[in-house]
């Protein structure tokens, strides 16, 4: 079935270790996006790529990383350098063309205790 | 710049009850428009769409229309159901917006009681 894939579902992390959250899609998008969303609220934009090897910094990219080295997979790196990042992390895809619809994978869990 | 301002929730209703989600937003030109829904502990799934003024997007039941003269697209359902219990987003994607991202309304919590 053509669709999103994010691994892991749920993450539990210690204070200060990195993490990496793993998008994959096999709709022949060229566009991803990483979205983070905190509870009872709407969704922000960390990171998007809009053709491989080129992505570009969302509106709360601090303390996030990521690489786009092939056009299906878009990984997400949490670092020790994000304050708060326990939420609900979730990856899209389009066509990377104006008015095409976004669509989103099933999400990823983190809880950094 | 751009942004989205969605009714706060949570929004109960009964079973086969009339359901309107308020709408409103600020762009540059004339975005294109989008409702998502997320059932709990899920992803986003696209629920309905248009993309210039007039356009009636609908999808299971549920309807919103782009009015550019007031900038909503409120979105309605004529009777809803238990199943319909879910988070919805409003969402804009701006003309020209860097990497056609979406800017999203903060979400409107719906619970439908049998």
């Amino acid at each position: 079935d053509g669709g999103i894939t994010q691994s892991p579902k749920y993450l539990f992390r210690k204070e200060g270790q990195n993490v990496t959250l793993s998008c994959e899609q096999n709709l022949n998008h060229d566009a991803m996006y990483w979205y983070r969303q905190d509870p009872g609220q709407g969704l922000r934009l960390i990171y998007y790529s809009q053709i491989v090897n080129d992505f570009q910094k969302g509106d709360i990219a601090e303390g996030y990383s990521v690489s786009r080295e092939k056009k299906e997979s878009f990984p997400l790196t949490v670092t020790s350098a994000q304050k708060n990042p326990t939420a609900f992390y979730l990856c899209a895809s389009s066509s990377g063309r104006g008015g095409n619809t976004i669509y989103f994978g099933e999400g990823s869990w983190l809880t950094v205790v | 710049g751009d942004s989205v301002t969605q009714m706060e929730g949570p929004v109960t209703l009964s079973e086969e009850a009339f359901l309107t989600i308020n709408c409103t937003y600020t762009a540059t030109g004339y975005p294109s428009l989008f409702w998502y829904v997320q059932y709990p502990g899920e992803g986003l799934q696209l629920l309905l769409k248009a993309t210039k003024a007039d356009d009636k997007g609908s999808n299971k039941g549920f309807e919103a229309t782009y009015r550019k003269e007031t900038t909503s697209f409120h979105l309605e359902k004529g009777s809803v159901q238990v199943s319909d219990s879910a988070v919805y987003f409003c969402a804009l994607q701006a003309v020209k917006a860097a990497g056609n991202k979406l800017t999203f309304g903060g979400g409107t919590r719906v619970l439908v009681k049998p």
